[in-house]
């Protein structure tokens, strides 16, 4: 059964200060997704990451994969208060039923 | 593009009603996912369907839970009879099927949700 982890679960921080999001899973998948949640809201695709050693930025969000440690990082640079939210990593795998398994989410608080 | 239309946004209900949840995915998108989120248990998969087909219900939790895909365009979620135990935000998703080696988007597009809240 695939895994999904994130780390942290919960993370504050400051605006203006860096920090990163793991998201650890535990099967062979060759594409891996980067979801925002704002409160009562849907989930907003940020990143679709392909293949080993995909990075993609936008704005100060940016996203990389390492498939061989199964492994994907979401990066934040100078965080702001608009970044706040739940970000979710989420996994497909490789076939005609592919489907998205999710991580526990990281609910992120960036403080003034 | 009017992306995937959930209805109703929100549905509160007595314990032991049908509940019915609806969702109309993207024209074009041939997979169609259900999500159910709550607090304690995170996103999890209920169903999903290719091509109006039901490959995978086994995240469905009991024989309360069923789900039909009549057509391309219209999916339900029924919950018969209703518990509190849930209560929680129902998503709908579609996504394109791939086709052989071409990069298509192989995005999810998840619609606004259902909040349920059994009383």
């Amino acid at each position: 059964e695939l895994k999904v982890e994130q780390n942290p679960l919960f993370l504050s921080m400051q605006e203006g200060k860096n920090y990163t999001i793991y998201c650890n899973y535990s099967t062979t998948s060759d594409r891996l997704y980067w979801y925002r949640q704002d409160p009562g809201k849907s989930l907003e695709s940020l990143f679709v990451l392909l293949s080993n050693g995909a990075v993609k930025q936008e704005g100060r969000l940016m996203a990389s994969l390492d498939t061989k440690a199964r492994l994907s990082t979401l990066h934040i640079t100078a965080a702001v208060h608009d970044l706040s939210a739940t970000y979710f990593c989420a996994v497909d795998v490789t076939g005609t039923a592919s489907k998205l398994t999710f991580g526990t989410g990281t609910r992120l608080q960036v403080t003034l | 593009d009017a992306g995937v239309i959930q209805s109703p946004r929100h549905e509160v209900t007595e314990m032991g009603q049908e509940v019915t949840l609806r969702c109309k995915p993207i024209s074009g998108h041939n997979s169609l996912f259900w999500y159910r989120q709550t607090m304690m248990r995170g996103l999890e998969l209920l169903i999903y369907f290719n091509n109006n087909v039901p490959i995978d219900d086994s995240g469905m939790p009991e024989d309360r839970f069923s789900a039909k895909m009549p057509n391309a365009s219209f999916s339900t979620l029924k919950i018969q009879p209703s518990e509190p135990r849930d209560s929680a935000v129902y998503f709908c998703a579609s996504r394109r099927k791939r086709q052989g080696l071409l990069l298509f988007n192989y995005g999810y597009t998840f619609g606004s949700g259902t909040r349920l809240t059994v009383v």
